[in-house]
């Protein structure tokens, strides 16, 4: 069975590009999450979807991050203009919503903005 | 604020040391519980906790939760270099899927 596949696996950018970062969810879950990674932060949640429907995007650091689920299997995060400080590891994640909620992750995209 | 808090945040210890990773937590509504195991790409999936007292157990690893206290520990004995990860403990709330995970433990299991 095939994971969350996520795309790019790494990207280097210069300061001031439109960086978009792809996901494709486990089929049959309805439930997508983005996560950020830095040694400092920790894992953040971004923003997570349930039936393509954006549920809490309390996480977005500012307007350079939008993300959108346009159907069930394909999701994406756009920094635009991206920043330095945006350099990290950025997992997508997807679970079947049912007690417990146990996720499983993507390899993840490892973005470095120069 | 929701807060999931880890510790140590770093561990080293020998092959065959028996060690004990700890998770506090402050969230409203609990849920569940989850230990994740990261390598060096993505978070695996350990063990989800719902219930007090009760021990989930997966060959050398076990964790239990205690929902009066807010904390879960996590035990690994006869460690292994194979064990060397960083070792993250999530919260879910009720009424959400959202995990809110705490910074994480990494521990170094030498020869």
């Amino acid at each position: 069975d095939a994971g969350v596949i996520q795309s790019p696996r790494h990207e280097v950018t210069e300061m001031g590009q439109e960086v978009t970062l792809r996901c494709k969810p486990i089929s049959g879950h309805n439930s997508l999450f983005w996560y950020r990674q830095t040694m400092m932060r920790g894992l953040e949640l971004l923003i997570y979807f349930n039936n393509n429907v954006p549920i809490d995007d309390s996480g977005m650091p500012e307007d350079r991050f939008s993300a959108k689920m346009p159907n069930a299997s394909f999701s994406t995060l756009k920094i635009q203009p991206s920043e330095p400080r945006d350099s990290a590891v950025y997992f997508c994640a997807s679970s079947l919503s049912a007690p417990g909620g146990e996720l499983f992750f993507g390899e993840g995209s490892r973005l470095t903005v120069l | 604020e929701d807060k999931v808090v880890q510790s140590p945040l770093s561990l080293v210890v020998h092959e065959g040391d028996t060690v004990t990773l700890n998770c506090s937590y402050e969230v409203t509504n609990f849920r569940s519980l989850l230990w994740y195991k990261q390598e060096k790409k993505a978070p695996t999936f350990l063990f989800m906790l719902t219930s007090s007292g009760i021990e989930k157990k997966s060959g050398r690893l076990s964790s239990i939760l205690d929902k009066k206290e807010l904390f879960s520990i996590l035990n690994i004995t006869a460690t292994q270099t194979g064990d060397s990860a960083v070792y993250l403990c999530a919260v879910v709330k009720l009424n959400t899927d959202k995990l809110i995970f705490g910074t994480g433990t990494r521990l170094q299991v030498f020869p």
